[in-house]
């Protein structure tokens, strides 16, 4: 299982473009990075999710090196809402949800 | 589409009382899982259904925790009789994989609190 290392905490303001790194040098070649949003009080939401190189939907941003090694994702024009733990999670495409490891995650404060 | 609901939402109860939380997975998603958190700790699988059967059930802490999803809908999660460590948020999550990729895509529910006194 490929750990994962992310910081624990970021603050930003409105407006803002917020990137947040992950770490996952022991990435295997079947695995698959996913980015997990969580507010208080509920469950992770699923953000965005990628194998390689550039992947964008409505909400966010997900660049992925070459090597794999390290993930990053993106928030355009961060607000007060985004403010959350950010979870980076790594999964091999043919094993279930059950192998994945949540970390930490990164908490994110958003100020006016 | 309705999301994976869960019930209760919160649930206060004594040491040595049962408690059972149930979850409503999204319709049509065979893979049901349960993850717990405990204070300060990280969010920590429990079992897994795929329909009705238990598919691995590795992170169980003990034989106090009974889970079930008779006819491959909902599950429940009970806890007998509940020590004060069982205390945490219990999420519950339903998945599917993206008929593109094959990457599965968890769905989680707002959790339930669950305090142990």
């Amino acid at each position: 299982l490929a750990k994962t290392t992310q910081p624990i905490s970021m603050d930003s303001y409105e407006g803002q473009e917020v990137n947040i790194t992950c770490s996952h040098n022991n990435i295997a070649t079947n695995d698959y990075i996913t980015w997990y949003q969580q507010f208080p009080s509920q469950g992770p939401r699923f953000i965005i999710q990628g194998y390689k190189t550039k992947v964008t939907n409505e909400v966010a941003s997900l660049f992925i090196p070459a090597d794999r090694k390290s993930s990053t994702l993106s928030l355009p024009r961060v607000s007060l809402s985004d403010t959350a733990v950010y979870y980076c999670l790594v999964g091999d495409i043919y094993s279930s949800a059950s192998k994945i490891i949540f970390g930490s995650g990164t908490r994110l404060s958003i100020r006016p | 589409e309705a999301g994976v609901t869960q019930f209760p939402s919160h649930s206060v109860i004594e040491k040595g009382q049962t408690v059972t939380l149930r979850c409503d997975p999204i319709s049509g998603h065979d893979n049901l899982y349960w993850y717990r958190r405990v204070m300060g700790k990280e969010i920590k699988f429990l079992l897994h259904f795929v329909k009705e059967s238990k598919q691995d059930e590795s992170g169980m802490p003990n034989n106090r925790f009974l889970a079930e999803r008779t006819g491959g809908t909902y599950s429940t999660l009970k806890v007998q009789p509940a020590e004060l460590e069982d205390s945490g948020v219990y999420f519950c999550a339903s998945s599917h994989r993206d008929p593109g990729t094959g990457i599965e895509k968890l769905f989680f529910g707002s959790g339930t609190q669950l305090s142990v006194l």
